[in-house]
């Protein structure tokens, strides 16, 4: 069965790096685009962008260019979101969701907290 | 980018009767040569990453169960939950797919009366 298994959750300090993973089994990696979802506390989705898992080339929104970098380990069937300078309002849910149109398959969610 | 607006932001529905929640598009997301609307529903319980219920406007996802459907196009979209269950109690979200960036709805609040 299609599964996408996120990192677990993370507490860093402002001005620090955090890499969140997503594990993706059950089918062919490379057959589907996977995006990366944010979600605040108690607020709705914002969708941050996708990554080409075919080609590795990635598509950021406004927004989230610059400190968030999407990249991929095929050989792992992994995609990865690295956030840097974090910053107190990067504290959120992220999960990854498969597909370049609807999203079909989501992660459980990653909390990252960003705190002092 | 496309905005889309959701009504109402709260619901409130007895059990067994019908819900209805709206979805509006600032531009059409309907593609002319396929004629596809390039829109879905997802359905976010507490706790939960949020589900498909909905892809193409209308077409229900695998195993959702038949009471929801999906209906509408261009900049104009409703979800309807024909008997509403203890289950339903959620946030449902709209999602266009027509252009990057992506963007949902603010949700809809759906709770039991």
């Amino acid at each position: 069965q299609v599964q996408l298994v996120q990192s677990g959750s993370e507490l860093k300090k402002p001005g620090a790096s955090v890499k969140v993973s997503c594990k993706a089994s059950g089918y062919t990696f490379t057959s589907y685009g996977l995006n990366w979802v944010r979600q605040a506390p108690g607020q709705g989705l914002e969708w941050m962008g996708w990554i080409n898992t075919k080609t590795g080339n990635p598509t950021y929104a406004q927004g989230f260019t610059g400190r968030f970098v999407f990249s991929l380990d095929t050989s792992v069937s992994t995609a990865y979101l690295q956030i840097t300078s974090l910053e107190a309002e990067d504290t959120a849910l992220y999960y990854c969701a498969r597909g370049k149109q609807w999203h079909d398959y989501w992660g459980q969610g990653t909390l990252v907290t960003v705190s002092s | 980018d496309i905005v889309m607006t959701q009504s109402p932001d709260s619901l409130a529905v007895s059990l067994g009767e019908r819900a209805t929640i709206n979805c509006k598009s600032s531009q059409s997301v309907l593609y002319g040569s396929n004629n596809n609307n390039y829109f879905a529903w997802y359905q976010q319980k507490p706790g939960q990453p949020p589900k498909l219920l909905i892809y193409w406007a209308s077409i229900r996802e695998s195993g959702v169960p038949d009471r929801f459907s999906g209906s509408g196009s261009g900049t104009d979209f409703t979800l309807t939950i024909s008997s509403l269950q203890a289950e339903d109690v959620a946030v449902y979200y709209c999602h266009q797919y027509y252009s990057t960036p992506h963007t949902f709805g603010q949700g809809t609040k759906l709770e039991i009366k």
